[in-house]
C-alpha cells in the first residue's frame, strides 16, 4: 500500500499519561500535515512540515503537543499529559510540493485517541 | 482571513434522486476549493477540486461541483444518488500561496434513503 498510514489506528490511555502517534506520508512527498477532528467536526489544522521544518502551529497546540519530523520522512506527534479533551481523531496527511497549484492532500486513516 | 460554510448538517435523499450539498466559502486570495468525502471508518478521500481553471469541476462516483464566485460558493451535486453515497462530505477551502493550509467546514452527513 502505498498510501499515507497511521499507527497505532487505536489509543486508549488514562488521564495524564503521554501518548505518541506515528504517520509515514507517501514517499515523495515534501508537505505534511496533522489535523484533529471530534465527533461532528470538520479535521482542524494542528501543524505541518515541509520536508523536516515545521512551517506553521496553529494556536490549538498547546504546549504540550509537540510533533517532529526529523529526516523528513515519518513524523510523530506526541501528546504530553493528556486530558480529556485530548480525546479525538488525530489526522495525518501529506502532498506533493508543486509551487503555484493547490495540492491535493492524501489522509491518513487516523488515530483515534480516547483518554479516560 | 479565509472561511468555509456548509449550510446544511444532515441532507436526506432517496435513491436514485439528485444530491445537492451546499457550500460557501470566504476568502481574501484567490481560493482552491475541495470537496471530500468520508466514509464510516475511512479516510478522507478527495472527490473533486476547483483550482481556477474550468468553473465546473467534475470529480469521481459521478459529482460535480459549481464555482459561483459572485455567490461564493462551490456547491456539490451529483444527478442519482447511490446507497453506496451515504457518507459525511467536507467542503474545503485553501488559499493559492498560502502554503496550502486548508480549511474544513463542518461537513453535511448524505442520508440515502431506500
Amino acid at each position: 500500500d502505498t498510501g499515507v498510514s497511521q499507527d497505532p489506528r487505536h489509543k486508549i490511555t488514562k488521564r495524564g499519561q503521554n501518548v505518541t502517534f506515528r504517520c509515514d506520508p507517501i514517499s515523495e512527498h515534501n508537505r505534511l500535515y496533522w489535523y484533529r477532528q471530534t465527533l461532528g467536526q470538520g479535521p482542524e489544522f494542528l501543524t505541518y512540515f515541509q520536508n523536516e521544518a515545521q512551517l506553521e502551529k496553529s494556536r490549538l497546540l498547546s504546549d504540550r503537543f509537540s510533533a517532529e519530523r526529523p529526516k523528513g520522512s515519518f513524523s510523530t506527534l506526541e501528546i504530553q499529559r493528556t486530558e480529556q479533551g485530548d480525546s479525538a481523531m488525530y489526522l495525518c496527511a501529506s502532498s506533493p510540493l508543486r509551487a503555484g497549484l493547490a495540492n491535493e492532500q492524501f489522509f491518513g486513516p487516523g488515530t483515534r485517541l480516547t483518554v479516560l | 482571513a479565509q472561511s468555509v460554510t456548509q449550510l446544511d448538517s444532515h441532507v436526506s435523499v432517496s435513491e436514485g434522486t439528485p444530491v445537492l450539498l451546499r457550500c460557501n466559502y470566504s476568502s481574501s486570495y484567490s481560493p482552491s476549493l475541495f470537496w471530500y468525502v468520508q466514509h464510516p471508518n475511512k479516510g478522507l478521500q478527495l472527490l473533486l477540486k476547483y483550482t481556477s481553471a474550468a468553473t465546473l469541476v467534475k470529480g469521481i462516483n459521478g459529482f460535480e461541483a459549481e464555482f459561483k464566485k459572485s455567490e461564493t460558493s462551490f456547491h456539490l451535486t451529483k444527478p442519482s444518488a447511490h446507497m453506496s453515497d451515504a457518507a459525511e462530505y467536507f467542503c474545503v477551502v485553501s488559499e493559492l500561496n498560502r502554503d496550502d493550509k486548508i480549511i474544513f467546514g463542518k461537513g453535511t452527513r448524505l442520508h440515502i434513503l431506500p
